[in-house]
């Protein structure tokens, strides 16, 4: 079985602070794929970033980062200097071919950026 | 870009209906979706297809069916609607592969059973 974990419901911070995003996984496969996605207030859902279990290597896009550690199952999403279109709820998510490549996705993380 | 469209953005339907949700994807993804997305659940996986005429069930697929007919379109069915499944439900798809291709979504449909 799988699951996602994202024990922050909710994080308030101002504009321009460092803000991560946290989430911890649990699977059986040894080749499993993590992802995150952002759902704005208008509603999509807007893919983020892919990344498999053999690739550990972290991540940059702008003021986004990604964490990978397999040693602690987790996956952790840092935006710096964060701003209020920033505002939404992210999801992290999990698959791999146990599933069917469905994803399974944690219960989301709030983030609200206020000026 | 893919493209992902749901037929409805809000639905308001009543107990005891038959309620159809369309998606249509225009990418020739093998793959697509549907989850339902509740307030302190995340989204929950009802059914997927990996191709035409195939479907596997979810996590939660009781009081649903879904029916691919044809490659761009998945249809997920609430067979008897009840006031348990007002919720917004998604529609995603992606390619069929070796390994996990993103999935696209849709932006949603809001429906309300009354």
């Amino acid at each position: 079985a799988q699951k996602v974990t994202q024990a922050q419901t909710e994080i308030s911070v101002v504009e321009k602070e460092d803000v991560t995003l946290d989430c911890v996984y649990e699977t059986r496969d040894t080749t499993y794929y993590l992802f995150w996605y952002k759902q704005p207030p208008s509603g999509e859902l807007v893919f983020l970033i892919r990344r498999n279990s053999f690739d550990e290597q972290n991540e940059i896009s702008g003021r986004y980062s990604w964490n990978f550690q397999k040693s602690t199952s987790s996956f952790n999403f840092t935006i710096t200097a964060s701003q209020v279109v920033d505002s939404a709820v992210y999801f992290c998510a999990l698959t791999g071919y146990g599933s069917g490549y469905a994803l399974n996705f944690g219960k989301g993380t709030s983030l609200l950026v206020t000026p | 870009d893919v493209k992902v469209t749901q037929s409805s953005r809000y639905l308001v339907k009543r107990t005891g209906e038959k309620v159809f949700l369309e998606c249509v994807q225009d990418m020739d993804h093998e793959n697509m979706f549907w989850y339902r997305q509740d307030p302190g659940l995340g989204l929950r996986l009802i059914y997927f297809s990996y191709d035409v005429k195939m479907k596997e069930k979810g996590d939660i697929p009781e009081g649903y069916s879904v029916s691919r007919e044809k490659k761009e379109r998945f249809s997920l069915i609430l067979e008897s609607a009840s006031t348990n499944q007002t919720s917004m439900y998604l529609c995603a798809s992606s390619l069929l592969g070796g390994t996990a291709q993103p999935q696209h979504f849709g932006d949603g449909t809001r429906l309300s059973i009354l």
